[in-house]
């Protein structure tokens, strides 16, 4: 099994371009989850979902948007890339709620 | 206020010693769930440990134990016999609530923990 994989591994946008981050995992998962993850604040929940067809937003969902139309991948798009948007973006599964996230290697996106 | 708290920015143990990471959360959910993840320089997320809050003993995981505090709310990891490998970023994590739509996991700021030989 691969795991969870996310492409790009680096990404450098300007500001006011769009991007959409792919992530897939091939172990099944139900649950999948976006992250960013900026100095000193830990990791922040962009949004999230519980399934096929079935997503919801996190803590910080504004400017990105999601959808899930199979199990496996769960991309997040950037509509309008803003330098405050310049972080380390973390896809993760689990196979239940309640279960630990596996995260996959991240994508490090710089806006300029 | 904050669901998390670690209020350690940075740890310094020495190799083989046991070192005490704290976490202490804010919850009124009687269902949740606490984790803990280590973030090593070359920035993967590796799982550690978990605990849920309707579990009696304490969760042990190999060198990983987490010691679980419900009345104080604290959830603390400890490595013992630590090891240059642990040197690495440490978050505590918490779920609230149960049942599929309360999947969310909310981070602490994290602790850094350096291992001296």
């Amino acid at each position: 099994n691969a795991g969870v994989t996310q492409t790009p591994k680096f990404q450098v946008l300007k500001t006011g371009q769009s991007m959409t981050l792919q992530c897939a995992q091939d172990m099944n998962h139900e649950y999948m989850s976006w992250y960013r993850q900026d100095p000193g604040m830990g990791l922040r929940l962009i949004h999230y979902s519980v399934g096929a067809g079935i997503t919801d937003q996190g803590e910080v969902p504004n400017g990105y948007n999601v959808s899930r139309s199979t199990t496996e991948d769960f991309p997040l798009r950037l509509l309008s890339a803003a330098p405050s948007q310049t972080s380390v973006y973390f896809c993760a599964s689990s196979p239940t709620y309640n279960n630990e996230q596996y995260f996959g290697p991240g994508t490090r996106l710089t806006v300029t | 206020a904050q669901k998390i708290t670690q209020t350690q920015p940075g740890m310094f143990v020495q190799e083989k010693e046991a070192v005490t990471l704290d976490c202490t959360y804010d919850t009124s959910d009687q269902s949740y769930g606490l984790f803990w993840y280590k973030q090593p320089s070359s920035g993967e997320m590796i799982f550690l440990i978990y605990q849920g809050s309707y579990d009696e003993q304490n969760a042990t995981e190999g060198r990983y134990s987490l010691n679980f505090q419900k009345a104080r709310k604290s959830a603390n990891l400890v490595i013992s016999a630590s090891q240059l490998g642990d040197s690495a970023m440490y978050f505590c994590a918490m779920r609230e609530g149960s049942g599929g739509s309360n999947y969310k996991l909310t981070f602490g700021k994290g602790t850094l923990l350096t291992v001296n030989p």
